[in-house]
């Protein structure tokens, strides 16, 4: 089984100060793990992902993530947070290895940056 | 071509009605998924399919749910004997390959209403 939790329903953050959505995750093996970021009345738009390598992985719009094996965790971060920013993320996990994509997602995190 | 569409985006239903979700994906992509998301909740996996082979459809919620994709094209989502609780956004998604490693690109979904 693999699960995904984003502890924190809301995020507010001022513009311009950095910012971070967490996320951990649960999954048998090594994982895939990524993010996507939805705004309302639209789809999921993907924005990284970590497959293998480096485990600090550099997405759209200036988001990174670190993907840490020890702590289960894939934290979203980005510098400089914009207003334009402010959606609902998701946090998503994939067995590796595996023919599929079934993803597992996190509930959301819902940021918003004031101005 | 373009992004993964669509039809309806949004559909408001009787209770018993039968409801057809019809999903294009980017064209050349191999896999094809559907996700239901219910509200405040993140998208949770439905089916897959691979060209026109539906591999895995464990997250179907009953046999009221039917999906097929007879030419490995266009999808469709087939809800029959609608209830309440079937209100959801449905998503599809694609992939240009088979493999939990690949990108998945969403369509904007659609929101069914069972009244």
């Amino acid at each position: 089984a693999q699960s995904v939790a984003q502890p924190e329903d809301q995020v507010n953050v001022a513009e311009g100060n950095p910012l971070t959505v967490k996320c951990t995750y649960s999954v048998s093996g090594n994982p895939y793990l990524f993010w996507y970021v939805q705004y309302p009345n639209r789809g999921l738009q993907f924005l990284l992902k970590y497959i293998t390598g480096d485990n600090l992985v550099k997405g759209s719009y200036g988001f990174e993530a670190e993907f840490n094996k020890s702590q289960t965790s894939f934290h979203l971060k980005k510098p400089s947070a914009l207003v334009s920013d402010s959606a609902l993320y998701f946090c998503a996990v994939r067995r590796r290895n595996t023919n599929a994509g079934k993803s597992t997602f996190g509930d959301g995190t819902t940021l918003t940056v004031k101005p | 071509g373009a992004g993964v569409s669509q039809s309806p985006r949004y559909k408001v239903a009787k209770r018993g009605q039968d409801v057809a979700l019809r999903c294009d994906p980017i064209s050349g992509h191999v896999s094809l998924f559907w996700y239901q998301q219910a509200l405040g909740q993140g998208p949770e996996f439905l089916t897959y399919f691979q060209n026109e082979a539906q591999l895995d459809k464990s997250g179907l919620p009953s046999d009221r749910f039917f999906a097929e994709r007879p030419e490995g094209s266009v999808s469709t989502l087939k809800i029959q004997r609608t209830q309440q609780e079937d209100s959801a956004v449905y998503l599809c998604a694609s992939s240009l390959d088979a493999g939990s490693q690949e990108t998945q690109y969403f369509g904007p979904g659609t929101r069914l209403l069972v009244l």
